[in-house]
């Protein structure tokens, strides 16, 4: 069964650094997804993606996120300033076009700033 | 504005016992409903989903769930738990007709002793 793949599996970062989440979507879906999980708490939606565009942010999704999908296959997440409070794990999901079809998700890639 | 709520964090249980993992939500509109389960240091699975139909929703592992629109509940449950179903499962919602975000609940960790 095809699965999304996020690298890297855990990645420390230095506070202030810039970071990119890497992520390959299953390949026939469109629709891509942000969510992230801080340690002990709820997972919490970021951004969605679709034709090249962000379609849906959250408060969180503020100016230090970015999204890309440089190549047809890859979506990245960037943080561009990292902070502490950006320690957490971070999934990507994707979804086949269709109303109802349920977002398929990463193992995810944890993130620790120190 | 959505929300879910987990009441149980933790449901220790016995092996081949009967478990119940409550799920309700808050949504001003019709919304589409998921079972996702998390086990150890993996992504999340998607477990079963209510779009529309029979309110009576099957995993192919055997779980079942069930939509209540008066109640505004989707309660998980299984007959006969396996230790291997030992995981944290999570509730979700989203807004019926797009293919928006995720709202989550808490989670609820799931322990199958022997």
């Amino acid at each position: 069964e095809p699965e999304v793949t996020q690298t890297p599996s855990h990645q420390v970062t230095q506070m202030g650094q810039e970071v990119i989440l890497r992520c390959v979507p299953i390949s026939n879906h469109l629709y891509f997804y942000w969510y992230r999980q801080i340690l002990g708490q709820k997972v919490e939606f970021l951004v969605s993606f679709y034709n090249n565009e962000i379609s849906e942010k959250s408060e969180i999704f503020d100016d230090q996120f970015s999204v890309e999908r440089p190549d047809g296959s890859n979506f990245t997440l960037k943080i561009r300033s990292t902070k502490l409070e950006d320690s957490a794990m971070y999934f990507c999901a994707s979804s086949a076009s269709g109303v109802g079809s349920p977002q398929h998700f990463g193992d995810g890639t944890r993130l620790s700033i120190l | 504005a959505q929300s879910v709520t987990q009441l149980d964090s933790q449901v220790p249980v016995f092996e081949e016992a009967p478990v119940e993992l409550r799920c309700n939500y808050s949504s001003s509109v019709s919304v589409y409903l998921f079972w996702y389960v998390q086990y150890p240091n993996q992504g999340l699975q998607l477990l079963l989903k209510y779009l529309s139909g029979s309110t009576l929703v099957e995993s192919i592992n055997g779980f079942e769930a069930e939509f209540n629109k008066s109640q505004t509940s989707f309660h998980l449950r299984k007959p006969s738990v396996h230790i291997s179903d030992t995981a944290e499962y999570f509730c979700a919602v989203r807004t019926r007709g797009s293919q928006g975000n995720l709202i989550f609940g808490k989670g609820t960790k799931l322990s199958v002793k022997p």
